[in-house]
């Protein structure tokens, strides 16, 4: 499978604890992005990368929030001190470049008790 | 404002329908504009790439209004498996060009 990977695929974690998700892109594509989806609502952004660099973070991103793609191939995203507004979908997708198609990942669904 | 705003659904639809959706995005230096599909519990995909021009892949028309900031999605003789959540998603263009996506739209074809 050549897509993109994430994993876990389900997380269920107690409200305070630390959580780590990764994501393994294409292999070619050097743009990587983490979204958070809640129900009813379309991806909100969070943050991208252009190969190692981040380039961007939503405003809306706490603190609490971390991504980082060291290598510049696979990204892992970190939740400090999680709350129950934290429970989401978050998903991966990359691409090569602007107005190339996104791929996503499956996505790593996050329940905070 | 959003970002990028869509029809509120849900469409409820018998097969064969014709429906439409709409879509309005906020930045005019936006260049690069998409509709995906998302399946029930799934990630999105990729549906279809909108030109200046429209554009037609079999039974979908995309269309694009720059002056009105305004994308359309029609969507003809629509099938059971056209049931699914239709996101307008709009490139970032002078902003890092990230895609920003709507809150979408759910279609539901009923035989």
């Amino acid at each position: 499978d050549t897509g993109v990977s994430q994993d876990p695929r389900h997380k269920i974690t107690k409200r305070g604890q630390n959580v780590t998700f990764r994501c393994d892109p294409i292999s070619e594509h050097n743009r990587l992005y983490w979204y958070r989806q809640t129900l009813g609502q379309g991806p909100e952004f969070l943050t991208y990368f252009q190969n190692e660099a981040q380039l961007e973070k939503s405003r809306l991103l706490s603190d609490r929030f971390s991504a980082e793609r060291p290598k510049g191939s696979f990204s892992t995203l970190e939740i400090q001190r999680t709350e129950q507004g934290d429970s989401a979908m978050y998903l991966c997708a990359s691409d090569r470049s602007t107005n190339e198609k996104l791929f996503f990942g499956s996505g790593t669904q996050l329940s905070v008790l | 404002r959003k970002e990028v705003e869509q029809d509120p659904g849900p469409f409820n639809v018998p097969e064969g329908a014709t429906v439409a959706f709409n879509c309005t995005y906020s930045n005019s230096a936006s260049q690069s504009f998409f509709w995906y599909r998302q399946d029930c519990r799934k990630e999105p995909k990729l549906l279809m790439s909108v030109y200046s021009s429209g554009n037609e892949d079999g039974r979908f028309t995309a269309q694009l209004n720059r002056a009105s900031q305004y994308i359309s999605l029609l969507i003809r003789d629509s099938k059971l498996s056209d049931s699914a959540t239709y996101l307008c998603v709009v490139d970032n263009y002078n902003q890092g060009g990230k895609l920003i996506f709507g809150q979408g739209t759910e279609l539901s074809v009923k035989p």
